[in-house]
């Protein structure tokens, strides 16, 4: 069973920049999965951050960017605000129609 | 931009059955494939199904197939999820997405089922 790994916690300064992962338990994410990440703080829906590894979706500034890091996705906040404190979801397209979420990262600013 | 709003959430015992829907604002909803995610208290996203634009094809998470049927009707710009056999484990708020790119670029603001006796 495919599992998509995520740090469970990062924490970063006001204005400091930090890289989130989202990997395979067996294998290296690229392009074809077509990454895409969200941003969900408690008691709301989701929203949609990057898609296609690297496009922003509208409105998402661009302190947020997607990149491939090795063997991983990755998403980059530079310039960290405290309204990015927020769980943030990568989810990997796996062919056949099937998708998979990572468990999520909890970012803490501080 | 697709507007959507779920509803058909509630109590059920487990074993029971129920049926989401989500409806669609605008004239492109019959465009896109559509999703169901959902979210268990405290936990994070789960993939659940997926269906093409058509109504064609349809996709399930391996925890929810046999069990659930994803469904769409074009006409009333609205996605459907028949949930059967529900477990208490199927308890969660459940989100309904368009797909754009590979990716949901708009999500509902999710209805909460919970599976007790």
């Amino acid at each position: 069973q495919t599992v998509v790994t995520q740090e469970p916690s990062f924490s970063v300064s006001p204005g400091g920049t930090v890289t989130l992962t989202c990997g395979l338990s067996s294998g290296s994410v690229s392009t074809s999965h077509y990454p895409s990440w969200y941003q969900q703080t408690p008691g709301q829906a989701p929203r949609t951050l990057i898609y296609n590894t690297n496009t922003r979706s509208s409105g998402v500034p661009d302190r947020f960017s997607g990149s491939i890091v090795g063997n991983k996705a990755a998403l980059t906040i530079t310039g960290a605000q405290a309204d990015d404190e927020s769980d943030y979801y990568c989810m990997l397209y796996m062919g056949s129609g099937l998708r998979v979420f990572g468990g999520g990262t909890k970012l803490t600013v501080l | 931009q697709v507007q959507l709003v779920e509803s058909g959430g509630g109590l059920v015992k487990p074993g029971g059955s129920l049926r989401l829907s989500c409806a669609g604002s605008g004239s492109s909803f019959s465009v896109y494939d559509m999703s169901w995610i959902r979210q268990a208290p405290g936990k994070g996203l789960e993939w659940v199904s997926s269906i093409t634009r058509s109504g064609s094809n349809m996709y399930y998470a391996d925890s929810v197939k046999g069990r659930f049927s994803i469904s769409r009707d074009n006409a009333k710009s609205s996605l459907y999820l028949q949930m059967d056999s529900l477990r208490a484990e199927d308890t969660a708020v459940y989100y309904c997405g368009k797909l754009y790119n590979y990716a949901y670029d708009s999500w509902g603001q999710g209805t909460l089922v919970t599976v007790s006796a």
